[in-house]
């Protein structure tokens, strides 16, 4: 079975700009998060979806929003560019009777300049 | 959910067993102990969870002191392959909507020849 995957897996922006991330759960899996990881930390919640509802939001600014699709794939949009929105974007999904075995994806690695 | 602390690093050589410490002394009866993996540059891999009783698969084993104020995974024969950051996560679980990890800055362990 094909894993979780993301895409794109590396963006280059601009400050200001906005950047849509995406992601693809496993088949079956109706639960998707994303995490922020900064270079040298771990990775930090930012929203979680079940069923296409937001069910989680961590704290991030509200330049960050996310949804969830009929299909359970998922995007994440960030606008306004800061330089400190450079970072690993990791989507994750998990079945819903074991929410916390969470599987995730590569990543996306966005670098703002 | 409980705070956890780790060693920041740890060495171990290839071939014998390694030996991860977690320490979550403020953990409620509900909590599960969670260990995840993240090799650098990818995502981070599920490993093992346990509540209360010593549990193994076929990546590891989980020891959980009695009083749960602390844990252990143990890594029987460690190869290059293992080097990684390992995090330790408390949660409660949630069989249903999906769950927010809380990511320390885990323990890098390096195995070496």
């Amino acid at each position: 079975d094909a894993g979780v995957t993301q895409s794109p897996t590396h963006l280059i922006k601009t400050r200001g700009q906005q950047v849509t991330l995406r992601c693809s759960p496993i088949s079956g899996h109706k639960s998707v998060s994303w995490y922020q990881q900064v270079l040298g930390q771990g990775p930090q919640f930012i929203f979680q979806y079940y069923e296409k509802e937001e069910r989680g939001r961590g704290n991030f600014p509200d330049r960050f929003s996310a949804r969830q699709f009929p299909n359970y794939s998922s995007e994440l949009n960030v606008n306004a560019l800061l330089l400190g929105d450079s970072a690993l974007y990791l989507c994750a999904s998990s079945p819903w009777d074991r929410a916390n075995e969470q599987f995730f994806g590569p990543g996306t690695r966005l670098t703002v300049l | 959910d409980a705070k956890t602390t780790q060693p920041p690093s740890m060495d171990c050589a290839e071939g014998r067993a390694a030996n991860l410490p977690c320490n979550h002394s403020t953990i409620s009866g509900n909590e599960y102990v969670y260990w995840y993996r993240q090799i650098h540059s990818q995502g981070p891999q599920y490993i093992i969870h346990g509540l209360k009783n010593n549990e193994t698969n076929e990546m590891a084993s989980l020891i959980i002191t009695e009083d749960r104020k602390s844990s252990t995974l143990i890594l029987p024969h460690a190869t290059l392959r293992d080097t990684a950051v390992y995090y330790c996560i408390v949660r409660v679980a949630r069989e249903t909507s999906g769950s927010r990890l809380t990511f320390g800055e885990g323990t890098q362990l390096t195995v070496n020849p």
